[in-house]
């Protein structure tokens, strides 16, 4: 199985600043890579697919980069409403795997 | 619109049987593939398993720690997807969440999730 290990586990951040989500697979994944942000008690929500491509309706603050084995979500100008958990999740291969989380909190 | 809603979660007990139902609206169902993917209390989420579309022979996939208890079907018909649970243990405690698959750039991704219902294995 490929493992998706991601990083930092958790991250305090201040309204307005610009922060970086890392995510890093076992094994080579080439762009097949999903970001979701979940809020506590709610179901989670697509925010980029194919690790760079913004879904739909998904603010541009949002954005992905990486290929291969590293990955990153960067999310500027932090507002209230972006504190949340953030994973990552490959689908290069089955079974389907996820990061462990990033739970983003206000400083 | 979009919309998954996921129903038949509740308390069982161990070594016992649940089947789950998720209704879709708002697309052509049975174009999808579509994935059930769970979350234990305070833990992070985990994939359960997949159906392909009927284009694809309603295949299945299946994370290793369901395969063998747990069976994913769909019914075109009725715009729904079932997750039928036997053999349930306490580990499976946990919200299941229906999830629609996309079809973009060559692979296949969640795009959209159903609210979850969250399922007690319990005695």
């Amino acid at each position: 199985d490929i493992q998706m290990t991601q990083s930092p586990s958790s991250l305090s951040a201040s309204v307005g600043d610009r922060v970086t989500i890392s995510c890093r697979a076992s094994q080579d994944i080439s762009n097949s890579l999903v970001w979701f942000q979940q809020k506590p008690g709610k179901a989670p929500k697509s925010l980029i697919y194919a690790a760079s491509f913004l879904q739909s309706g998904v603010p541009s603050k949002f954005s992905g980069s990486g290929s291969g084995t590293d990955f990153t979500l960067t999310i500027s100008s932090l507002q209230p409403e972006d504190f949340a958990t953030y994973y990552c999740q490959q689908y290069r291969s089955y079974p389907v795997t996820f990061g462990q989380g990033t739970r983003l909190e206000i400083k | 619109e979009v919309q998954l809603v996921e129903s038949g979660g509740g308390l069982v007990q161990p070594g016992g049987s649940l089947r789950l139902s998720c209704a879709a609206s708002g697309f052509t169902f049975s174009d999808h593939y579509m994935d059930w993917v769970r979350q234990a209390p305070g833990k992070g989420l985990e994939w359960v398993g997949r159906t392909r579309n009927r284009a694809n022979s309603y295949t299945t996939e299946y994370a290793a720690s369901v395969k063998g208890r747990f069976t994913i079907s769909r019914d075109d018909s009725k715009n729904s997807l079932y997750l039928q649970m036997n053999s349930l243990k306490t580990e499976d405690t946990a919200v299941y969440y229906c999830a629609r698959v996309y079809y973009a750039r060559s692979t296949y991704f969640i795009d959209y999730w159903g609210q979850g219902t969250l399922v007690t294995v319990s005695s």
